[in-house]
């Protein structure tokens, strides 16, 4: 299994510009995690599905952060307009619904730098 | 609300140095507890993990048991290598399909 695939790695725009962060889960898990790290404030959960469905999206932190999951393979973060306090390292995490304690198996990470 | 506490780091050890990393958790109910590993570059991985009080995950040296009457998670390993130096966080949840909760982090160094 290739594991939870995460694209951009890397990606330096400026500030307004639109951005968006694509996750592929490992197939069979039916939970998707949206996570974003920074010095100050840690892991933060975003938002996260079950079975395509968003199921806790308080922790987007404002109306500029959207996400969507059209199919069971796929999901996006989007940022429109982004600013330079956006800059964070997002995690996409998945794991089997059913799998009793929850395990998440995290992808590599998107590093974002708004400038 | 719950929520994970974390020692602060970052944690300097030398190598085959004992390690321990502080844990507590507020959450009502019996939640699962875990530790993450994050290496440089990369995402978070599972170390280990513990579903019910008194349980006590292991993986690749470390250790952590579950106290309920603590509410505490404590990572230890007894001698670690250069090689686990890493992040190290701590998290819990309730139930499967719901997400992690996550303490900040410490950061582990090990000189040789």
């Amino acid at each position: 299994d290739a594991g939870v695939i995460q694209s951009p790695r890397h990606e330096v725009t400026e500030m307004g510009q639109e951005v968006t962060l694509r996750c592929k889960p490992i197939s069979g898990h039916n939970s998707l995690f949206w996570y974003r790290q920074t010095m100050m404030r840690g892991l933060e959960l975003l938002i996260y599905f079950n079975n395509n469905v968003p199921i806790d999206d308080s922790g987007m932190p404002e109306d500029r952060f959207s996400a969507k999951m059209p199919n069971a393979s796929f999901s996006t973060l989007k940022i429109q307009p982004s600013e330079p306090r956006d800059s964070a390292v997002y995690f996409c995490a998945s794991s089997p619904q059913d799998s009793g304690a929850n395990v998440l198996t995290f992808g590599a990470g998107s590093r974002l730098t708004v400038l | 609300g719950n929520s994970v506490t974390q020692m602060e780091g970052p944690v300097t050890l030398s190598e085959e140095a004992f390690l321990t990393i502080n844990c507590t958790y507020t959450a009502t109910g019996y939640p699962s507890l875990f530790w993450y590993v994050q290496y440089p570059g990369e995402g978070l991985q599972l170390l280990l993990k513990a579903t019910k009080a008194d349980d006590k995950g292991s993986n690749k040296g470390f250790e952590a048991t579950y106290r309920k009457e603590t509410t505490s998670f404590h990572l230890e390993k007894g001698s670690v290598q250069v090689s686990d130096s890493a992040v190290y966080f701590c998290a819990l949840t309730h139930q499967a399909g719901t997400a992690l909760i996550f303490g900040k982090g410490t950061t582990l160094s090990v000189s040789s």
